[in-house]
């Protein structure tokens, strides 16, 4: 089978609090990507991330980070120092060699002041 | 700059209409998709196109159609509309190098759609 789990439906933090959000996913595929997307308040759909099955490494964008491990089959996604900007649905997808995109059912994000 | 619109973005049909939400994209992209997104079950892929006359069904396909008659455009159409297709649309395009696998899929804003 060929899943994404994000298991945390809603996460609530206090402004300038690190939050991570998990994803795990199941493939038998060797190759595959995995994608993180942030939906804000306003609805649209914006890609944040995507990596190969191939590169392990841990990815920075200024507060924004990834932690891939196949090891545990996660690609967790932690923000540092929240800002109530980053309050949104994300969603973490899989699109396996063999298949197509699959989403996960997205955690929803709040940010308070 | 480059990008992918859907239209329309909000509307209201009655049971039993044909509906068709247009998406078109300036980015001169292969793939073309559309999912909805409904509460419980994240975002599913309804139809989607690898090139010009290339079209195929997706996870739930049912009482949708696609045609695409050129690059820019993949208008989605209920060929007869029922509730349970109320629903938020997404259109969605990514680029083909040869091999469309895993390359980055971008979203439109999304067409909200009620069907009373």
């Amino acid at each position: 089978a060929q899943k994404v789990t994000q298991a945390q439906t809603e996460i609530s933090v206090v402004e300038k609090e690190d939050v991570t959000l998990d994803c795990v996913y199941e493939t038998r595929d060797t190759t595959y990507y995995l994608f993180w997307y942030k939906q804000p308040p306003s609805g649209e759909l914006v890609f944040l991330i995507r990596r190969n099955s191939f590169d392990e490494q841990n990815e920075i964008s200024g507060r924004y980070s990834w932690n891939f491990q196949k090891s545990t089959s996660s690609f967790n996604f932690t923000i540092t120092a929240s800002q109530v900007v980053d309050s949104a649905v994300y969603f973490c997808a899989l699109w396996p060699n063999t298949g197509k995109l699959i989403f996960g059912q997205g955690t929803t994000l709040q940010v308070k002041p | 700059d480059a990008e992918i619109t859907q239209s329309p973005r909000h509307k209201i049909t009655e049971t039993g209409r044909q509906v068709t939400l247009a998406c078109h994209q300036t980015w001169n992209h292969n793939n073309m998709f559309w999912y909805r997104q409904d509460l419980g079950h994240g975002l599913r892929l309804i139809h989607y196109s690898y090139g010009v006359q290339d079209t195929n069904k997706g996870e739930v396909s049912d009482g949708y159609s696609v045609s695409r008659s050129n690059t820019e455009d993949l208008p989605l159409t209920l060929e007869s509309a029922a509730s349970s297709q109320t629903s938020v649309y997404f259109c969605a395009s990514s680029e083909s190098t040869g091999i469309s696998f895993g390359n980055t899929i971008y979203f439109g804003e999304g067409s909200w759609l009620t069907v009373v």
